[in-house]
């Protein structure tokens, strides 16, 4: 069964840092394109970042290009999101979510994983 | 950036009856590249749809995707109570990936 079990997610200050980390079982982890999709409470789904099966192609929103580092380590079955410089519009779930294919479309989600920025 | 427009914000049926959702792209999807996605309260959301007309593996037949180009409709023939959720469509024909806002199906 593919699992994708989000962790990491905390109460930071503004300008703080986070790392998040998704662990993948049930699956062949270095095929795969993963992303980060985040969801502020109450609102819509909005892509924050992608990385190939390989990591050696990255991708980021413009929201947040500069402030947040996306990584994997293929050994682990692991995938980060390391977030910088947070502001109180980054306060949202956060999901690790498998692409199909490197399509670009997601067939399995995390449960998530909740950043709250907040004085 | 391609923004998705989905309406209505809020449908309000009763079970059996025929859902329509619209998801519109403010420019043309490359090769249709559009899914859609269920999401119920406190869960993570679940792929419906891909490439505009495929259903994802176990999406029972009563739920149908259409459309091309701009223009995109999920269609539910007759509604089962667990389809009472907020569904999103996605486009992913070029970056940055983009979500539409979200229709939600409640109950009327």
């Amino acid at each position: 069964e593919v699992q994708l079990l989000e962790s990491g997610g905390d109460l930071v200050q503004p300008g703080g840092s986070l790392r998040l980390s998704c662990a993948a079982s049930g699956f062949t982890f270095s095929s795969y394109a993963v992303s980060w999709v985040r969801q502020a409470p109450g609102k819509g789904l909005e892509w924050v970042s992608a990385i190939s099966s390989n990591g050696g192609r990255t991708y980021y929103a413009d929201s947040v290009k500069g402030r947040f580092t996306i990584s994997r380590d293929n050994s682990k079955n692991t995938l980060y999101l390391q977030m910088n410089s947070l502001r109180a519009e980054d306060t949202a779930v956060y999901y690790c979510a498998r692409e199909v294919s490197a399509s670009g479309f997601f067939d399995h989600w995390g449960q998530g994983t909740l950043v709250t920025v907040s004085s | 950036e391609i923004v998705l427009t989905q309406s209505p914000g809020t449908l309000s049926l009763s079970p059996g009856e025929r859902a329509t959702l619209s998801c519109r792209a403010s420019q043309s999807v490359n090769r249709n590249y559009l899914a859609w996605y269920q999401q119920k309260p406190g869960q993570a959301p679940r792929l419906l749809i891909y490439g505009a007309s495929s259903r994802a593996t176990g999406i029972p037949d009563r739920i149908s995707g259409s459309g091309s180009g701009t223009d995109f409709t999920l269609t539910i023939s007759r509604l089962e109570p667990e389809d009472f959720a907020v569904y999103y469509c996605q486009q992913y024909g070029s970056t940055p990936l983009t979500f539409g806002g979200g229709t939600k199906v409640e109950i009327k």
